[in-house]
């Protein structure tokens, strides 16, 4: 049973296009994050919630607009994709907002936009 | 934010020890070190983490130098499995973020 699962693992789209990538943990954990992994390997934390409360949110353009229906469910919404979003967007959980555990990752979704 | 900072890249021979440096000089007393570590085409794993004492568990130790600017991450015994992205990570006690450093490739040499 995957803990942290991501889909869609692969998405190709064209420049201007709006898509989202779905988020699910089973792990019964509070917390919830995406990160964005760019061509040079580097994870950047995007947004954060905690029990379905936005409590990261980084310096990020507002085209990206996370949602959280439960807190086992954490959702990234895209607007009008530009070239640059094109990454691997990283969904990750942990027990509590302090991060002084552990934090479990997804599988990963790489976005390529044309 | 704080940043950690890491070697590129690091070789190792298979069955010998392998120790990944970082420097976090910046971050604060209250920030937990974290490591974790990337195969290729997967999410980052969680490997270990700390605070201030040296710790131990089943894949690796992570000894924290004693000022906190810097610690080590220690596998005893490189296996082929073992080459991978090392991330340092520092865990920002204010904001609960963990902060990624650029990661170190590890090249495990059979």
């Amino acid at each position: 049973d995957t803990a942290v699962s991501q889909t869609p693992k692969y998405l190709v789209t064209q420049m201007g296009n709006d898509k989202s990538i779905k988020c699910e943990q089973n792990l019964g954990h509070d917390t919830m994050y995406w990160y964005k992994q760019d061509s040079k390997k580097f994870l950047k934390i995007m947004f954060s919630y905690n029990n379905k409360e936005l409590i990261i949110n980084e310096t990020v353009p507002n085209r990206f607009s996370p949602k959280s229906p439960d807190k086992a469910h954490l959702n990234l919404h895209i607007n009008s994709l530009e070239l640059g979003d094109s990454a691997v967007y990283f969904c990750a959980s942990s027990l509590d907002r302090l991060n002084t555990g552990e934090l479990f990752f997804g599988e990963g979704s790489r976005l390529t936009v044309l | 934010d704080a940043k950690t900072t890491q070697p590129n890249s690091m070789e190792s021979n298979e069955e010998e020890p392998v120790h990944l440096p970082c420097n976090h000089s910046t971050i604060s007393g209250t920030d937990y070190i974290h490591w974790y570590r990337q195969l290729p085409s997967q999410g980052p794993e969680y490997v270990i983490h700390g605070l201030t004492s040296n710790v131990n568990n089943r894949m690796a130790s992570l000894a924290i130098a004693e000022d906190r600017k810097s610690s080590t991450l220690i596998l005893h015994r490189a296996t082929l499995r073992d080459a991978a992205v090392y991330y340092c990570v520092y865990a920002a006690s204010n904001t609960g973020k963990l902060i990624f450093g650029q990661g170190t490739t590890l090249q495990v040499k059979p």
